[in-house]
């Protein structure tokens, strides 16, 4: 299984709204990094688990909160986002070991959030 | 001067046509050199990676990388219009940066 789910595909949301972006994989990887991508740009970095301990923050807003349950698991709670926080929200995972082995990154599908 | 700079495009090109996409850098840390494939609306999908300087090939995708020049290129040959997508570089080192992409339509 070499691949990377993320749930929900699309999400919508009011600013006083609290969601979660979910994604999992199955491939025994130890690091798992949340990106948030804005139409015709490259995805931003926003966080690295590596073995389910937030290694980097890329200085992002209190608002995303991201939590690694399990070595399979990485979530990202969000709770009073504002519209320019409305991209595409990207879920991958590398085998590591270490904050810095990005290289064989595998990615998922997404998360399609908008903020009203 | 930005870390990793590629021309946006977008490039079109006949089918059957060999494809040059390319990147530069100025971080001499680098060291990891990949290439991304991302269709639209869809999450990147590694293409191929890199670690030394010199070419590397798989299938029809040849990756090469020039460190004394900054430089890294990714050639496609036979392009079909399946090959229509934005083709990200990325680079690692002390830090983790993709390039901001290449948008390639590849016309039937």
């Amino acid at each position: 299984d070499t691949e990377v789910t993320q749930t929900p595909k699309h999400l919508v949301m009011g600013m006083t709204n609290k969601k979660s972006l979910k994604c999992e994989q199955h491939m025994g990887h130890r690091a798992m990094y949340w990106y948030k991508q804005k139409a015709k740009k490259p995805p931003e970095l926003m966080f690295v688990y590596s073995y389910e301990k937030l290694s980097i923050n890329e200085s992002v807003p209190s608002r995303f909160s991201p939590e690694c349950p399990n070595s399979s698991l990485l979530n990202l709670h969000l709770h009073a986002l504002q519209p320019e926080d409305s991209a595409l929200y990207l879920c991958a995972s590398s085998r590591g070991p270490g904050p810095y082995s990005y290289n064989e990154q595998f990615f998922g599908p997404g998360t399609r959030l908008t903020v009203l | 001067q930005k870390e990793v700079e590629q021309d946006p495009g977008p490039l079109s090109v006949p089918e059957g046509a060999i494809v040059s996409l390319n990147c530069t850098y100025s971080n001499s840390a680098f060291q990891y050199f990949m290439w991304y494939r991302q269709y639209s609306r869809k999450g990147p999908e590694l293409l191929m990676y890199t670690y030394s300087s010199g070419n590397k090939e798989d299938g029809r995708f040849t990756a090469q990388v020039d460190k004394s020049s900054k430089y890294i290129s990714l050639f496609i040959r036979d392009s079909q219009p399946s090959d229509s997508a934005t083709y990200l570089c990325a680079m690692e080192g002390q830090n983790f940066v993709f390039g901001p992409g290449t948008r390639l339509s590849v016309l039937p």
